[in-house]
C-alpha cells in the first residue's frame, strides 16, 4: 500500500527567504506526483506535475523535482510572499485507476 | 483544464438525515472523483465514479453509505447517507481530464454533522 509523508508538517519563514518542502514515498511504481497548494476551506490548485520519466518541473517561482528511485520529491519556493500561505500538499498517482495518494501536508505561512 | 463546481458550498447537517452533494464539469470527462478530508488531514479517495456503471469504492467506503450517480460525462453526486458527526469533513470532487494524468479539483463541499 502506497504511504506519502510530507516533512516539516508545519513551516513559517519571512518573506524573502527560499525553503523546500520535502515528500517522500513508500512504493516507487508511481506514474506521476503532483504538488497542490491548498488555501484554507478551498479546494486544491495543482500547481507541479512530474511524470515518472521526468526529473524537475518549473513554474514560476516554483521547482519541483522527483527522485523515483529513493521516493522522493522536493518543492523549492524561491523568494516566498506572505501570499504563498498556504498548505501544500503532494500526491501521487499509482495503479491502472488512476488513484491518487495524498501527502499529509506541510503548512506554510510567510510573515512579512 | 477544467472548471469544477459542487454544491453547496457547505452545510449543517442533523444527525441521521442524508446530503447529496453535486459535482459538475465543465466539459465531458472520463473519470471522476470523490475524497474527502476529515478535519487536519489529508485527502482520502472515496470512490471513482463512472458513467454508465457502479462507481469503484476504496476500502472502507460502501455503496449503502456513500451512494454515488454518475448520469452522463460532466455531472455526478456523491449522498452521505445516515450521517453522523464523524462525517463531518470537505467532501471534493476531482476530474482527470484527457491522458495527461493530470486531476483537477473542485472547491469543496464542507459538512457539519450536529
Amino acid at each position: 500500500k502506497q504511504e506519502v509523508t510530507q516533512i516539516p508538517a508545519a513551516l513559517s519563514v519571512p518573506e524573502g527567504e527560499n525553503l523546500v518542502l520535502n515528500c517522500s514515498f513508500t512504493d516507487s511504481a508511481i506514474y506521476n506526483l503532483q504538488w497542490f497548494r491548498q488555501d484554507p476551506g478551498k479546494g486544491l490548485t495543482s500547481l507541479l506535475l512530474i511524470q515518472s520519466s521526468q526529473r524537475e518541473q518549473t513554474s514560476g517561482r516554483l521547482n519541483a523535482s522527483l527522485d523515483k528511485s529513493s521516493g522522493r520529491s522536493t518543492l523549492y519556493i524561491a523568494a516566498s510572499q506572505p501570499g504563498d500561505s498556504a498548505t501544500y500538499l503532494c500526491a501521487v498517482l499509482t495503479g491502472t485507476a488512476s488513484k491518487l495518494t495524498f501527502g499529509t501536508g506541510t503548512r506554510l505561512q510567510v510573515t512579512l | 483544464s477544467a472548471v469544477i463546481s459542487q454544491k453547496p458550498s457547505r452545510d449543517i447537517c442533523q444527525r441521521g438525515t442524508s446530503l447529496t452533494i453535486q459535482c459538475q464539469v465543465d466539459s465531458q470527462v472520463t473519470m471522476m472523483f470523490w475524497y474527502r478530508q476529515q478535519p487536519g488531514q489529508s485527502l482520502t479517495l472515496i470512490a471513482t465514479a463512472n458513467q454508465g456503471s457502479e462507481a469503484t469504492y476504496e476500502s472502507g467506503f460502501v455503496i449503502d453509505k456513500f451512494p454515488i450517480s454518475r448520469p452522463n460525462l460532466t455531472f455526478s453526486t456523491l449522498t452521505v447517507s445516515n450521517m453522523s458527526p464523524e462525517d463531518s469533513s470537505i467532501y471534493l470532487c476531482s476530474v482527470e481530464v484527457g491522458r495527461t494524468d493530470t486531476q483537477y479539483f473542485g472547491p469543496g463541499t464542507r459538512l457539519t454533522v450536529l
